[in-house]
């Protein structure tokens, strides 16, 4: 079965730190990549996504993504981060040309101190 | 222009007790998802609809049935809940497949637990 790994359950981080979360996927075929974001108590949102085109894809809220094909990777950075950061992140993989089902890794929490 | 709504939010069962799950969405999406989200594991996709009339089961379909009678509604069922049904289910809806380039639309979640 098809999995995608983040490496990091909880990260915690100050104020204007750097952020850095991976996230690494099973498959060698086509894939489209999403990074989803989920604040305390709220639905997922799309923080961006990759289809193709140039691997390094910006986001919403300053995020940037880059997509790495002999690495399985999509990692996910932030040059500073703000505590409204504060939030769980979700890698999601599209496996396959054609498909509409996406598998979620387990998601990272961060938590940034003021 | 309200996208993907779900009822209730919160709901606490006994084991064996029944409910169903109302998930609307109001952007004319053919896709329709359910998904459950469990501390450490992610979201793990429970059953899905590629249009008015069809399911499908995800990875994680037992002691769930759906139905999709409406192509707003996408309805999610527990027949006879247990305490491994706690968790927080989420809808989420789709214009087509991901591969053309759409994305997938969360609702808020319901929050469901089973004593």
């Amino acid at each position: 079965a098809q999995s995608v790994s983040q490496h990091n359950h909880h990260v915690i981080l100050s104020e204007a730190a750097s952020l850095e979360l991976g996230c690494n996927y099973s498959y060698g075929g086509t894939v489209n990549l999403f990074w989803y974001v989920q604040y305390p108590g709220q639905h997922l949102q799309l923080l961006l996504k990759y289809f193709s085109g140039d691997p390094l894809v910006k986001g919403i809220k300053g995020f940037e993504a880059e997509f790495i094909k002999s690495k399985f990777s999509f990692n996910l950075r932030k040059p500073s981060v703000q505590w409204s950061d504060t939030a769980e992140y979700f890698c999601a993989v599209m496996y396959g040309a054609g498909s509409y089902q996406l598998t979620f890794g387990k998601g990272t929490k961060l938590s940034v101190i003021p | 222009n309200a996208g993907v709504t779900q009822t209730p939010k919160f709901r606490v069962l006994k084991t064996g007790q029944s409910m169903t799950l109302l998930c609307a969405q109001d952007m004319n999406h053919e896709y329709m998802y359910w998904y459950r989200q469990d501390p450490g594991m992610g979201l793990r996709l429970i059953h899905y609809s590629v249009g008015e009339g069809t399911t499908a089961k995800g990875e994680v379909p037992d002691g769930y049935n759906v139905s999709r009678l409406k192509k707003q509604n996408f309805l999610l069922g527990l027949e006879s809940a247990a305490p491994s049904q706690t968790s927080v289910y989420f809808c989420a809806s789709s214009y087509s497949y991901l591969g053309a380039g759409d994305i997938q639309y969360f609702g808020a979640g319901t929050r469901l637990s089973v004593l």
